[in-house]
């Protein structure tokens, strides 16, 4: 089965230093692995997808993570912090054994960004 | 706006009631899917339509749980004799399936509090 594990539930930035989300996941296939940010009262936005075209993935508002075979991991990064980034971030991997289709969330990571 | 969107936005019930939301997804997309997300947790998916069929339920979608796609447009979600336990934000995204990788667009949610 494949899964996600989101490694913190809250992760507490400074403005202006960066900012670390992990994860991992869990895939008998080579896998779809998204991040999708949601803000208070809006609707969950792709941030960044890995398609195995390349394994360090740029999305956007300076959001990258890093594809790692051998450690099952999909980290998202960010080199400066905005206050804008404060929201829910969420790893997703796509189902590939079921309905080759719908996505599996992990249970999000808090992101809270201090002045 | 083009974007994918779900009325209402609010629905307080009482148990017992039976309920009904609406998905309008990007027009051209052939796939419409509809998620749950409960407090502190990530989405869970409930099921998919491909144009007008019904191609997976997941084992969350009780009988209590309808859902529909006439015509392969807008979609219906109906929660027969709610329950305290359906409480939770009802989440539709859609995609143009080409294959795994394929982004999905969400909506802002219809969150439903059963009293």
């Amino acid at each position: 089965a494949q899964s996600v594990t989101q490694l913190d539930s809250h992760v507490s930035v400074s403005e202006g230093t960066p900012v670390l989300l992990r994860c991992n996941y869990s895939s008998s296939y080579s896998p779809s692995l998204f991040w999708y940010v949601q803000h208070p009262n809006k609707g969950l936005q792709l941030l960044l997808k890995y398609t195995s075209a390349a394994t360090l993935v740029k999305g956007i508002n300076g959001f990258e993570a890093e594809f790692k075979k051998s450690e099952t991991s999909f980290h998202l990064t960010k080199p400066s912090a905005h206050m804008s980034d404060a929201a829910e971030y969420f790893c997703v991997v796509s189902d590939l054994v079921g309905s080759q289709g719908n996505l599996i969330f992990g249970k999000g990571t808090k992101l809270s960004v201090k002045p | 706006d083009t974007g994918v969107s779900q009325n209402p936005r609010h629905k307080i019930t009482k148990r017992g009631q039976n309920v009904t939301f609406r998905c309008d997804p990007i027009s051209e997309h052939n796939r419409l899917y509809w998620y749950r997300q409960t407090l502190g947790q990530g989405p869970e998916f409930l099921t998919y339509f491909q144009n007008e069929a019904q191609l997976e339920k997941s084992r969350l979608l009780s009988d209590r749980f309808s859902a529909e796609r006439p015509k392969g447009s807008f979609s219906t979600l109906e929660i027969q004799r709610t329950e305290q336990g359906d409480s939770a934000m009802y989440l539709c995204a859609s995609s143009l399936w080409t294959g795994p990788y394929n982004e999905q667009f969400f909506g802002p949610g219809t969150r439903l509090t059963v009293l």
